[in-house]
C-alpha cells in the first residue's frame, strides 16, 4: 500500500524558505494529483497546493504569492517550498495523495503522510 | 468560493450513544464531500467519500449522508475510539481549492 513521509527541518527562521519533501513508497508517484496540506497547533487543516505528476499546479490563493511546488518522479518524491515566513507559518505540514474522480469534480486525500511539525522561530 | 459549516463544533457522547455530525455548504456541491478523522497526533484519515461511500476498512457503524448543501456523519453506537475530531472536505472545482470544515471534536461524556 502507499505510504508517504515528509522531511525537512523541524525549525526556520523568520523571513527564510521552509523547504520540505514528501517521499511516496509502495506505489508510483505517476498519474495522480498530490497535496500539501497544514495544521497550526489547536487548529482546523488548511489546503496550500496540489501538483500533479506532469508538474501542473495549483495552489491555494492565500498562500500562492509565497508557495513553490515541484516534482521529481525519478524519485517518487514531490517537495514544497513556502518564502518569507512568519510565525504564523508554524504548523504540522501534511503531504497526501489526491483521489479524483467524477471528470475531477470528487475529490478526497488518501493516504496521508503522519505530518511534520515545523516551527518559525528566530 | 465554497464555504463548510459543521455544527456542533464540541460534541460530549458516551459510548454506545449514536451521534450525529452535520456538514453543510454555502453553495450546493450534489455529493461532492468527504469525511475525515483525526486523533490527537495523527494525520487525519478518510472515512467516508462521495457524501456516502465508506472507505475499505473502515467500520460499518460509521455512515454518511446527504447531497447538496446538507451533509451528515453518523456513528451509530459509538466505540471509545471514536473519540477524534471529524472534519468535512470539498473542491471548488475552479479555481481548484480545497477547503474543509472547521473540525467537531467529540468527546467522552
Amino acid at each position: 500500500q502507499v505510504q508517504l513521509q515528509e522531511s525537512g527541518p523541524g525549525l526556520v527562521k523568520p523571513s527564510e524558505t521552509l523547504s520540505l519533501t514528501c517521499t511516496v513508497s509502495g506505489g508510483s508517484i505517476s498519474s495522480y494529483y498530490w497535496s500539501w496540506i497544514r495544521q497550526p497547533a489547536g487548529k482546523g487543516l488548511e489546503w496550500i497546493g496540489r501538483i500533479y505528476t506532469s508538474g501542473s499546479t495549483n495552489y491555494n490563493p492565500s498562500l500562492k504569492s509565497r508557495v513553490t511546488m515541484s516534482v521529481d518522479t525519478s524519485k517518487n518524491q514531490f517537495s514544497l517550498k513556502l518564502s518569507s515566513v512568519t510565525a504564523a507559518d508554524t504548523a504540522v505540514y501534511y503531504c497526501a495523495r489526491v483521489i479524483a474522480v467524477a471528470g475531477g469534480l470528487l475529490n478526497w486525500f488518501d493516504p496521508w503522510g503522519q505530518g511534520t511539525l515545523v516551527t518559525v522561530s528566530s | 468560493d465554497i464555504q463548510l459549516t459543521q455544527s456542533p463544533s464540541f460534541l460530549s457522547a458516551s459510548v454506545g450513544d449514536r451521534v450525529t455530525i452535520t456538514c453543510r455548504a454555502s453553495q450546493g456541491i450534489s455529493s461532492y464531500l468527504a469525511w475525515y478523522q483525526q486523533k490527537p497526533g495523527k494525520a487525519p484519515k478518510l472515512l467516508i467519500y462521495a457524501a456516502s461511500t465508506l472507505q475499505s476498512g473502515v467500520p460499518s457503524r460509521f455512515s454518511g449522508s446527504g447531497s447538496g448543501t446538507e451533509f451528515t456523519l453518523t456513528i451509530s453506537s459509538l466505540q471509545p475510539e471514536d473519540f477524534a475530531t471529524y472534519y468535512c472536505q470539498q473542491l471548488n472545482s475552479y479555481p481548484p481549492m480545497y477547503t474543509f470544515g472547521q473540525g467537531t471534536k467529540l468527546e467522552i461524556k
